[in-house]
């Protein structure tokens, strides 16, 4: 079984501050993660995705996250954040590709707070 | 378990049938969306509905559904499948207002139409 953790239901940060968005999952089986993030009033949208090749994944709009296979995590990263990464982020484990018919399964999402 | 509990997870049909998929959150959130995910990943909403009220109705055909008959429960319903409906399915829930919850998934339900 698989499942997802993110720590935080609100994080709240300042414009140009640092961004790190934390996830750990749960698998028995090599992972497959995913971050997508949610604009107000729209649907989710992918941001990457790890896929068993380089550990960190760089996303859109600068976001990057880093699997780290020791502590079971994948969070979330962006150096500078802009008042227009203001969303929720959702966190998604897989046992396989999507094109194998890999199923997400998400985590509860974190919802990101930018203050100018 | 308190969760948002979406069947079937798999689903199997004709073109030209009608099917149904449930969904149930005992999280005592007022607020259910039915998102469809596309083949590059883009979770799409195409229904929300509060407090049994439909708020949110994207451009969806109208053989496709919703129906909350409580505020636990917001169902699908889907008259003459197409090859194009084929796609995972998800239900989520919330709490909308003061105390806004964050968005609870469910794990989706795979619709392949053959």
């Amino acid at each position: 079984a698989q499942s997802v953790t993110q720590l935080g239901s609100h994080v709240s940060v300042s414009e140009g501050a640092l961004v790190l968005l934390r996830c750990n999952y749960s698998s028995s089986v090599p992972p497959y993660l995913f971050w997508y993030v949610q604009y107000p009033n729209q649907g989710l949208q992918l941001l990457l995705k790890y896929t068993s090749a380089a550990t960190l994944v760089k996303g859109i709009n600068g976001f990057e996250a880093e699997f780290k296979k020791s502590e079971t995590s994948f969070h979330l990263t962006k150096p500078s954040a802009h008042m227009s990464d203001a969303a929720e982020y959702f966190c998604a484990v897989s046992d396989r590709a999507e094109n194998q018919g890999g199923k997400l399964i998400f985590g509860q999402g974190t919802e990101l707070s930018v203050k100018p | 378990d308190t969760a948002v509990s979406q069947t079937p997870k798999y689903l199997v049909t004709q073109m030209g049938n009608d099917k149904s998929i449930k969904c149930e959150q005992n999280l005592g959130h007022d607020t259910m969306y039915w998102y469809k995910q596309d083949s590059k990943k883009f979770l799409k909403i195409m229904f929300s509905y509060n407090n049994k009220e439909l708020i949110i109705n994207e451009t969806v055909p109208n053989r496709f559904s919703p129906k909350s008959p409580d505020k636990a429960h917001l169902n699908l319903h889907i008259n003459s499948l197409e090859l194009g409906d084929s796609a995972v399915y998800f239900c989520a829930s919330r709490h909308q207002g003061v105390k806004r919850s964050p968005l609870h998934f469910g794990n989706g339900t795979r619709l392949t139409v053959t």
